[in-house]
């Protein structure tokens, strides 16, 4: 079954304390984005990937990091978790650039952080 | 710049009624614009698409849209409400860029509430 998968679903964690949120599609997808979304402001792009080792920021990267090492794999790490990054996180693929429009997207994360 | 607005945050419509869920954008570039249903602890999953071809577009679950660009709306209906239909809506909007890079823009999100 053609999925992107996020893990955990669900995460509380403590300010500071480094944490991965891991994504993988089974698609042989190019393109991957990570979003937030919060109440009101709808998904917001925090960073994007265009193919393995390309990647660039979205319109919210401030304090989260990327890579992508493996065309399947694209992790979301917060080196220092603070509480206004307590939100919904979304990956999701796309066959190419362009047609990032036509994205796949994971269940989701919720993070919490205290 | 390419922006959405979603006029109303929250709709709640009885069971058979007519839904209608309004989008308004932005754009400097032909826009292609999108609607996205967000089931409760659900990912996003895509409704319809218009990409420039018919104006009238017909999605999943009896939902369709009609690009009206006098009026720069993208309004969403369905004819009669199911129970099933309460989610969370999102309306995107997306403009090919010089360097070929397709970006979604979202709204803020409707929530669609469905009583009997």
């Amino acid at each position: 079954e053609a999925q992107v998968t996020q893990n955990p679903r669900y995460l509380i964690t403590v300010t500071g304390k480094k944490l991965t949120v891991t994504c993988s599609q089974n698609m042989n997808h190019e393109y991957m984005s990570w979003y937030r979304q919060d109440p009101g402001l709808g998904l917001r792009q925090i960073y994007y990937s265009m193919n393995v080792e390309v990647t660039d920021k979205g319109d919210v990267p401030e304090g989260y990091k990327v890579s992508r090492k493996e065309k399947r794999n694209f992790p979301l790490i917060l080196e220092s978790p603070s509480p206004n990054q307590t939100s919904l996180y979304f990956c999701a693929s796309s066959l190419s650039s362009r047609n990032a429009y036509e994205q796949y997207f994971g269940p989701g994360t919720r993070l919490t952080v205290t | 710049a390419q922006s959405v607005t979603q006029l109303g945050s929250h709709v709640s419509v009885s069971e058979g009624a007519l839904v209608l869920l309004r989008c308004n954008y932005s754009s400097s570039v032909p826009p292609y614009l999108f609607w996205y249903v967000q089931y409760p602890n659900q990912g996003l999953q895509l409704l319809l698409k218009y990409t420039s071809a018919a104006t009238l577009v017909k999605g999943i679950n009896g939902f369709e849209a009609e690009f009206k660009k006098s009026e720069t709306s993208f309004h969403l209906t369905k004819p009669s409400a199911h129970m099933s239909d309460a989610a969370e809506y999102f309306c995107a909007v997306s403009g090919m860029f010089s360097g070929g890079y397709n970006k979604l823009i979202f709204g803020a999100g409707t929530r669609l509430a469905v009583h009997p």
